[in-house]
């Protein structure tokens, strides 16, 4: 069955650091590969989409993330964190081969930015 | 424009109630799924909508949870007789069809709902 792994459930930075969150997932194939954003009493918004392509992907608000097929890893960078990042974080994956379209999250991860 | 909304946002119910949550959708958007998010997870799916036909509802976890969107556009997911299990976020998302665009989900606030 597929599966989502984000290992870290909290990650603590203080502001200006950089930033990497853990994505591993478990599929056959390529997967369709997503990064949402959840704030508090918000949904969920996208910030970046892996199809194809460039492995390293550009998303919103200064994200990067970047597909490691070897290690069925698809991780989220940010060169400087700002306070208005500290929210939840999730990794999502659709596998399309089978003509699927609904994504598998995993957990999520909560960032704390201190000042 | 308007994003997806949902209400009521937040609905107590006492075990054993029916509660009804509402989805507006994108104005526009043909799909529309229904996730479950229980405190400390990622949504889980529950079904799914392209216009007004129900598509997919293998995640729905029992009889007792029944979704529906007649005219293609609001949707309402209901669940008759709740449980303390049932307690969680219900989130909505919409999206376009076509070139990817299904992949490309806009979420409401979803619906926090708590039995009690």
């Amino acid at each position: 069955a597929q599966s989502v792994t984000q290992p870290d459930i909290h990650i603590t930075v203080s502001e200006g650091a950089s930033l990497e969150l853990r994505c591993n997932y478990s599929y056959g194939a390529t997967p369709y590969l997503f990064w949402y954003v959840q704030s508090p009493g918000q949904g969920l918004q996208l910030l970046l989409k892996y199809f194809s392509g460039d492995t390293l992907v550009q998303g919103i608000k200064g994200f990067e993330a970047e597909f490691k097929r070897s290690q069925s890893s698809f991780n989220l960078r940010k060169p400087s964190v700002h306070w208005s990042d500290a929210a939840e974080y999730f990794c999502a994956v659709v596998s399309p081969s089978g003509g699927s379209y609904i994504p598998t999250f995993g957990r999520g991860t909560s960032l704390i930015v201190h000042p | 424009g308007a994003g997806v909304s949902q209400s009521p946002r937040y609905k107590v119910a006492k075990r054993g109630q029916d509660v009804a949550l509402r989805c507006d959708p994108i104005s526009g958007h043909v799909s529309l799924f229904w996730y479950q998010q229980a405190l400390g997870q990622g949504p889980e799916f529950l079904t799914y909508f392209q216009n007004e036909a129900q598509l997919d509802k293998s995640g729905l976890p029992s009889d007792r949870f029944f979704a529906e969107r007649p005219e293609g556009s609001v949707s309402t997911l209901k669940i008759q007789r709740t449980q303390q299990e049932d307690s969680a976020v219900y989130l909505c998302a919409s999206s376009l069809v076509g070139a990817g665009k299904i992949y490309e989900q806009y979420f409401g606030p979803g619906t926090r709902l708590t039995v009690t």
